[in-house]
């Protein structure tokens, strides 16, 4: 069965700390992970990996994908209240559904 | 551009009401998606469609209808509701080149 396991479930840091996020999965036929932001309403796209230890970066954001061991991180540096949310990772098995993991509660604490 | 957009907001039902919760999209997305998402869990995928006429079950499609008459909508049913479906529902699209999905704004469904 095609899972996707996030951890830690919830994480709550002061500002400025550094977070390391994970996801691994287990999906057949794999295509791309995609990680988003989730505040208080729908989720919104981070960031899509689709190969093996190339870089995904937007601000204080980045993310990598490692497809021998399947699983990506997620990294947010000096980190701002305003990072507090839920972070999703989803797999792409197929080219139209995602697979989503339970999602990490980040508290980002002044 | 709109993107996607969901209506209701928020709605309240009595146990065995009927409901249609409309979903619309203005990017010619051929994908689209229904999701549920209960408090502290992730997305559960209810109902999807792959084009106008064409429609398949997700992971969680019982209680819950759809059609896809058109290439913009995609109407999801609750027939008969229970309290376990009480949940806030995300309608979504993508394309058919890129698997990142668009998200409505939700709708926050309660069954008492």
């Amino acid at each position: 069965e095609d899972k996707v396991v996030q951890s830690p479930l919830s994480l709550v840091v002061h500002e400025g700390d550094t977070v390391t996020l994970n996801c691994s999965y287990e999906v057949t036929n794999f295509r791309s992970l995609l990680w988003y932001k989730q505040e208080k309403k729908a989720p919104t796209f981070l960031f899509m990996l689709t190969s093996s230890g190339i870089e995904k970066k937007s601000g204080r954001l980045s993310s990598i994908l490692d497809k021998k061991e399947l699983f990506s991180i997620l990294n947010i540096t000096a980190t701002q209240t305003g990072d507090s949310a839920i972070y999703l990772c989803a797999v792409s098995p197929f080219n139209y559904q995602l697979i989503w993991g339970a999602g990490t509660k980040l508290i980002i604490k002044p | 551009n709109a993107g996607v957009t969901q209506t209701p907001k928020f709605r309240i039902l009595k146990i065995g009401q009927s409901m249609t919760l409309q979903c619309a999209q203005d990017m010619n997305h051929n994908y689209m998606y229904w999701y549920r998402q209960d408090p502290g869990m992730g997305l559960k995928l209810i109902y999807y469609s792959v084009g106008a006429g064409i429609t398949d079950k997700g992971e969680v499609p019982n209680g819950y209808n759809v059609s896809r008459s058109t290439t913009e909508d995609f109407p999801l049913r609750l027939e008969l509701a229970a309290p376990s479906q009480t949940s806030v529902y995300f309608c979504a699209s993508s394309s058919s080149d890129t698997y990142e999905q668009y998200f409505g704004p939700g709708t926050r469904l309660t069954v008492t």
